[in-house]
C-alpha cells in the first residue's frame, strides 16, 4: 500500500541534543508537511514544502529546520533540542490539485 | 493570517443520539474546510470536507454545514455509535481553486466520548 511512514516511532533526547525525524512517502505526491501536536493545541504547521524547490515556514518555525531531499523524502531537525519541543510530530502528503492531507504515523519526541 | 476556533474541547453524548462541533475563522478568503478524525494513538485522518461553493453535505451519519456570511461551520454526527469516539479536528484553507496550495489551520480539537 501507498504509505506515508515516519522514524523514529518514539525518541528521548536531551536538552542541546541535534535531532533529526524523517518522512518518506510513498504515494507520489509533491507536497509535503510537518505538524506538532500538543495536547488542547491541535495541529501546528511548522513547515511544508510544494515541490523539491520549494520550502516555505508555517506558523511556528523557530528552533526548527527542513530538508527536501527528494519528492519522496522530507526531513525535519532540531539544531538544538529544548524541552518545550517535547511533542508529537506528524507528516502529512498531499497531491498537487488535491485537498486531503495524508497522515504519517507519528513521532512522540521527548526533550529532557 | 488565518484563525480557526473550535468548540466544545470536550463533549459526550449517549449512544445513539447526536453530536455537534463547532467552528469558526477569521480569513474571509478561506474556502476549503475539512474536518479530521483522529483515534487514540492513531494518525489524523480526513473524514469529510466542504468548499465554499456549497452550504452543506452529507456522507451517511456525518454532515457538515458553512455559513460563509457568519464565518463558521460544523459537523454533524447523527445516532452516533462507540467507535465514533475520538478527537476531531476542524481545519481551514484559502488553496482550492487558486493555486494556494492547501497549507491548513487546524482547530484545537474536540474530544468526543460516545457512552454506551
Amino acid at each position: 500500500d501507498a504509505d506515508v511512514t515516519q522514524t523514529p516511532r518514539n525518541r528521548i533526547t536531551k536538552t542541546g541534543k541535534r535531532i533529526m525525524l524523517e518522512c518518506s512517502q510513498t504515494k507520489g505526491h509533491d507536497r509535503m508537511y510537518w505538524y506538532r501536536q500538543d495536547p488542547g493545541l491541535g495541529l501546528r504547521l511548522i513547515y511544508y514544502s510544494f515541490d523539491v524547490k520549494d520550502i516555505n515556514k508555517g506558523e511556528i518555525s523557530d528552533g526548527y529546520s527542513v530538508s527536501r531531499q527528494a519528492q519522496a523524502k522530507f526531513s525535519l531537525s532540531l539544531e538544538s533540542a529544548i524541552p518545550n519541543q517535547t511533542a508529537l510530530y506528524f507528516c502529512a502528503t498531499s497531491d498537487h490539485g488535491g485537498e486531503e492531507q495524508f497522515f504519517g504515523p507519528g513521532t512522540r519526541l521527548t526533550v529532557l | 493570517g488565518e484563525n480557526v476556533e473550535q468548540h466544545p474541547s470536550t463533549l459526550s453524548v449517549q449512544e445513539g443520539d447526536s453530536a455537534v462541533i463547532k467552528c469558526t475563522y477569521s480569513d474571509s478568503a478561506s474556502n476549503y474546510f475539512p474536518w479530521y478524525k483522529q483515534e487514540l494513538g492513531k494518525r489524523p485522518q480526513l473524514i469529510i470536507d466542504i468548499r465554499s461553493n456549497v452550504g452543506e453535505k452529507k456522507d451517511q451519519r456525518i454532515a457538515v454545514t458553512l455559513n460563509k456570511t457568519a464565518k463558521h461551520f460544523s459537523l454533524h454526527i447523527t445516532e452516533t455509535q462507540p467507535e465514533d469516539s475520538a478527537v476531531y479536528f476542524c481545519a481551514a484553507s484559502t488553496g482550492w481553486l487558486t493555486g494556494g496550495g492547501n497549507k491548513l489551520t487546524f482547530g484545537t480539537g474536540t474530544q468526543l466520548k460516545v457512552e454506551l
